[in-house]
């Protein structure tokens, strides 16, 4: 089985500039989540997609960050303008429930460096 | 909003028993209680999840007391190759209310020495 593919792995920018991340969740998952890690934290829960509904986006710094899952499957993370703040690992997670338990399968990450 | 409190990092020996421990005094009724490993450059890897008493499977075993107020993840016999970072997470995956949010702890950085 597949598992969770994030891309670029890596991206370099300035900062105000923009930037984009893509994730594929495993087939047929259908809780989607958005991490950011910072060095030497935890993950923390950007957003969680059901399907292609928002579940959570409560820590989601909407003036910059936004969130899609098209048709409840691929999704995309965009920040616009980037802050140095915002350098990180960005790490794209599912799940195939839709109950309180189940197992998160994490992507790779995208380590974004803002410059 | 449960919050929970690891140690920050812990050291052992190859061949022995590992217990990290998590506080989590919040928890609320709707959550379960999941450990995941982080090694470096990598995404986190489920370990063990339970909602209480005893859970046993292939790699670990949890132990969560009656008052859920924290959990013992128990590595048996560690290797080398289990030296990374332990994660803690509280919560209740269908989030969508103000308590039930998915939030990872500090993480326990095992290092096992030969």
């Amino acid at each position: 089985e597949a598992g969770v593919a994030q891309s670029p792995r890596y991206k370099i920018i300035e900062k105000r500039q923009s930037v984009a991340f893509w994730c594929n969740p495993i087939s047929g998952h259908a809780t989607l989540y958005w991490y950011q890690q910072i060095l030497g934290q935890g993950p923390k829960l950007l957003i969680q997609f059901q399907n292609n509904g928002v579940v959570d986006d409560s820590q989601l710094p909407k003036d910059r960050f936004s969130a899609e899952r098209l048709k409840g499957v691929d999704s995309t993370l965009k920040i616009q303008p980037a802050k140095l703040e915002d350098s990180a690992v960005y790490l794209c997670a599912s799940s195939p429930g839709t109950s309180g338990s189940g197992e998160q399968f994490f992507g790779p990450g995208t380590r974004l460096t803002v410059l | 909003l449960a919050k929970t409190t690891q140690p920050i990092s812990m050291d052992s020996y190859e061949g022995q028993e590992v217990n990290i421990t998590c506080s989590h005094n919040n928890i609320a009724t709707n959550d379960y209680i999941t450990w995941y490993q982080q090694f470096p450059s990598q995404g986190p890897r489920f370990i063990i999840q339970g909602y209480k008493t005893k859970v046993t499977n292939e790699v670990a075993s949890l132990f969560i007391p009656a008052d859920r107020k924290s959990s013992t993840l128990s590595l048996p016999r560690v290797s080398l190759s289990d030296t990374a970072v332990y994660y803690c997470l509280v919560g209740d995956s269908l989030g969508g209310g103000a308590t039930n949010k998915l939030i990872f702890g500090t993480g326990t950085l095992l290092a096992v020495q030969p």
